[in-house]
């Protein structure tokens, strides 16, 4: 029961540089979405997708790309990283409409840009 | 705009102590759910309970209960004898019928020994 697998778990990076967090899920899942934490801020919402193909922006999508080609899939990718970038970054899952459940979520991944 | 506040940014406790934690929400939806998660040192983030807008019983398990008043768009959650264990952040979380979720700033629980 794999859930949500979110990688990698560490990363560090220049600034400038670009890299991909990847997101997949095997719950069958419509609703995928990537959160950043930071500091007494909670949990700010990047992107998220209700479906394969369909990808929309949330509070804080500057300086991020996302895709949705399946439904398991939802990688973010950072274009080219500040040092404001520098978050926890989590993955989530959840199903949709009247049944909807709570938000999986994967590990999280931490990454600093220097 | 949906929106949730958690008021207590820290809160310290001894141990055995109880604790409740804040959660005030605004909404303009009829229909929504409202979840708690508690965020370890460890860094993940573990589902505690989901409500729905329709069920305002309270709900224990164990040493955790979460009192839900629409009347006052509160979702508080109260640790019974707060063990070390607990020490964690705890999150409030808002979802409507826009289907993204809301989560309030956190509040951070330590309880000593």
């Amino acid at each position: 029961n794999a859930g949500v697998t979110q990688t990698p778990k560490f990363q560090v990076l220049k600034t400038g540089q670009s890299m991909t967090l990847q997101c997949a899920q095997d719950m069958n899942h419509e609703y995928m979405s990537w959160y950043r934490q930071d500091p007494g801020m909670g949990l700010r919402l990047i992107h998220y997708s209700v479906g394969a193909g369909i990808t929309d922006q949330g509070e804080v999508p500057n300086g991020y790309n996302v895709s949705r080609s399946t439904t398991e899939d939802f990688p973010l990718r950072l274009l080219s990283a500040a040092p404001s970038q520098t978050s926890v970054y989590f993955c989530a899952s959840s199903s949709l409409g009247t049944w909807a459940t709570e938000a999986f979520f994967g590990q999280g991944t931490r990454l600093t840009v220097v | 705009a949906q929106k949730v506040t958690q008021a207590q940014t820290e809160i310290s406790v001894v141990e055995k102590e109880d604790v409740t934690l804040d959660c005030v929400y605004e909404t303009r939806d009829t229909t929504y759910y409202l979840f708690w998660y508690k965020q370890p040192p460890s860094g993940e983030l573990v589902f505690l309970i989901r409500r729905n807008s329709f069920d305002e019983q309270n709900e224990i398990s164990g040493r955790y209960s979460w009192n839900f008043q629409k009347s006052t768009s509160s979702f508080n959650f109260t640790i019974t004898a707060s063990q070390v264990v607990d020490s964690a952040v705890y999150f409030c979380a808002l979802r409507g019928y826009g289907q993204n979720f809301v989560f309030g700033p956190g509040t951070r629980l330590s309880v000593l020994p």
